[in-house]
């Protein structure tokens, strides 16, 4: 079955207290997103990867590390959360140069104490 | 930058449709999405308009224009399972490929 897996799905942690969260997909997708989810905010991308060794900021990179040392695997790595990093993140994947299909991972749930 | 808007609830009844609007002002336009995502729930693709006009899904249909900057979603026959929040996202067609979402409308569908 296609799909983007992230782990953990909940997670409670202290501030300054570095963590990982990891995301798979199993569909050969060249590209990788990484998403916060806020209340009235909508989705904002976080970082990017366009494909194996190249990512890239997007629109809330402050706080966030990101690595894509192998095509299925994108972790976010929060090296020093806070509370204002407590939130709904989404990882997700499409393939290169077709249409616009984004396929999204089942969340994780992050409260920073 | 990139901002979109869209209204943040519509209500509506079983078996009717309805229309959710998306306006939106970028800095260059590759085209502009939709996603589904009910609560505690992924968001899922629904469908996607790189040139004027429209594109239909089943019940769904997407429209773009984008001389107007402007594009909708039109949801017929509407089911209590369509109650979801929708979003729209657009993506820059020059150098950096963010995709940049509205924050969402929410539909409520009564019976």
């Amino acid at each position: 079955e296609a799909q983007v897996t992230q782990n953990p799905r909940y997670l409670i942690t202290v501030t300054g207290k570095k963590l990982t969260v990891t995301c798979s997909q199993n569909m050969n997708h060249e590209y990788m997103s990484w998403y916060r989810q806020d209340p009235g905010l909508g989705l904002r991308q976080i970082y990017y990867s366009m494909n194996v060794e190249v990512t890239d900021k997007g629109d809330v990179p402050e706080g966030y590390k990101v690595s894509r040392k192998e095509k299925r695997n994108f972790p976010l790595i929060l090296e020093s959360p806070s509370p204002n990093q407590t939130s709904l993140y989404f990882c997700a994947s499409r393939a290169q140069g077709v249409g616009e299909t984004q396929y999204f991972g089942p969340g994780t749930r992050l409260l920073v104490l | 930058g990139q901002s979109l808007e869209q209204p943040s609830e519509v209500t509506a009844v079983e078996g009717a449709i309805v229309q959710i609007n998306c306006t939106y002002q970028t800095s260059g336009f590759y085209g502009l999405s939709w996603y589904q995502q009910h609560d505690g729930g992924a968001p899922t693709f629904l469908s996607y308009n790189a040139l004027d006009g429209l594109e239909e899904t089943g019940r769904f249909s997407s429209f773009l224009s984008r001389s107007d900057s402007y594009g909708y979603l039109l949801l017929q026959e509407l089911q209590m399972k369509d109650s979801a929040s929708y979003f729209c996202a657009v993506r820059e067609g020059t150098g950096r490929r963010a995709l940049t979402f509205g924050s969402g409308t929410r539909l409520q569908v009564q019976p």
